[in-house]
Parts: structure tokens; sequence; C-alpha cells
């Protein structure tokens, strides 16, 4: 079974600093790739998703991700992150049918 | 569409107690997860089912958890008896089947406390 790595479990940063969370996957079949958000006190939402083609994703609210296959990783971005952007970030691979969290970062984001 | 539907929003209940949570899956969605979150281990699977089968149920911590999907439109995950371990948020969520590329969609999920 595959199984999700995310790094610095919590981030803090200020109002336009950029943000960069890791992800790392184990799994040698294909794959696909998320991103999930949690806003606090809210449901897990969608930011992108990776399933073919161009590596470099875009998502909602200006967030991208690059899904790098010789490194198992698929790292989120954003160059200038704002307040509302404190939240909860999953990296969730999906492989074999199943699909696997990572343990998030909680992102807080110091106006 | 309203969306992935759980209840309740928040149960608080004693050790020893049942408890029933409750899901409503997006209308036309064939594929429905149940999910646990926790600050320890993050968003671990449950069971999942797929056209109301349950396909895989080896994430269920224990027999005290058992979930069931009568109808196309609805699904329980009960815990009888409950214990203080099994507080946690609870999500349930779905999407239009198990082998397609579409992204899940989640409830708001429960807040189970067992005091």
């Amino acid at each position: 079974a595959q199984s999700v790595s995310q790094h610095n479990h919590h981030v803090i940063l200020s109002e336009a600093a950029s943000l960069e969370l890791g992800c790392n996957y184990s799994y040698g079949g294909t794959v696909n790739l998320f991103w999930y958000v949690q806003y606090p006190g809210q449901h897990l939402q969608l930011l992108l998703k990776y399933f073919s083609g161009d590596p470099l994703v875009k998502g909602i609210k200006g967030f991208e991700a690059e899904f790098i296959k010789s490194k198992f990783s698929f790292n989120l971005r954003k160059p200038s992150v704002q307040w509302s952007d404190t939240a909860e970030y999953f990296c969730a691979v999906k492989g074999n049918n199943r699909l696997a969290f990572g343990k998030g970062n909680q992102v807080v984001v110091i106006p | 569409d309203a969306g992935v539907i759980q209840s309740p929003r928040h149960e608080v209940t004693e050790m020893g107690q049942e408890v029933t949570l409750r899901c409503k899956p997006i209308s036309g969605h064939n594929s429905l997860f149940w999910y646990r979150q926790t600050m320890m281990r993050g968003l671990e699977l449950l069971i999942y089912f797929n056209n109301n089968v349950p396909i895989d149920d080896s994430g269920m911590p224990e027999d005290r958890f058992s979930a069931k999907m009568p109808n196309a439109s609805f699904s329980t995950l009960k815990i009888q008896p409950s214990e203080p371990r099994d507080s946690a948020v609870y999500f349930c969520a779905s999407r239009p089947d198990i082998r397609g590329n579409s992204p899940l969609h989640f409830g708001n999920g429960t807040r189970l406390t067992v005091t």
C-alpha cells in the first residue's frame, strides 16, 4: 500500500511570504495526486490534482504543485500567501484504487 | 447540490454508549468513504462502499465499529460500545465511482467526544 509523507507539520509565516509544502509518497505504480485544504472548522476541499500531462498543476487561490516522478514528490507552492490561507493542507495519493492521505501541514499566516 | 451531508455535527457521549454517525452522499455518486481524523494519526480510511457494497473495511479499527449502506443515499457508521480513544472527527466522502479520476467530496464531519 502507498504511504504519504508531509514534513514540517507546523508552518508559520507572514503575509506576502512564499509557501512551499513538501509531499513525498511511496508507491511504484501509476498514481493520481491531490492537495486538499481544510480551513478552520470546515471540511476538506480540493485545491488541485494531477492525473497526467503537464507536471506543473495550477489550482485555485493561486496555488500550484509540481509532480517530480523521479523524486516521488508533489510539492505545493504559493508565491505570496494571505491571512486567509491559514488552514491545514493535506497531500493525498491514489494508487491501486486506494487514497492515502499525509498527516497534514498546519499553516498559520500572520497578518 | 447540497454536497455530502453528515449528522450530527457534534456528538458528546459517555464511554460505553452506542454512537451512530450518518451520511448522505451526493446524489449520483456511487462510492462512499468513511474517514477518521485525529491529531496523532491524521486522516485514516476506515471503510469504503461501491454501489452500496462494502469493498474494503480493513481500516476499521475493531469489531466495535460497523458501517452499513442500506441504499444509495444513506450510510451509517456505528460504534458500540464507544471508548474515549474513539474521540475524533469522522468524515464521510463520496465520488461518482470507484475507478474514475474524480476527486473526493467531503462532508463537514462529525466531531465525536467520548468521555
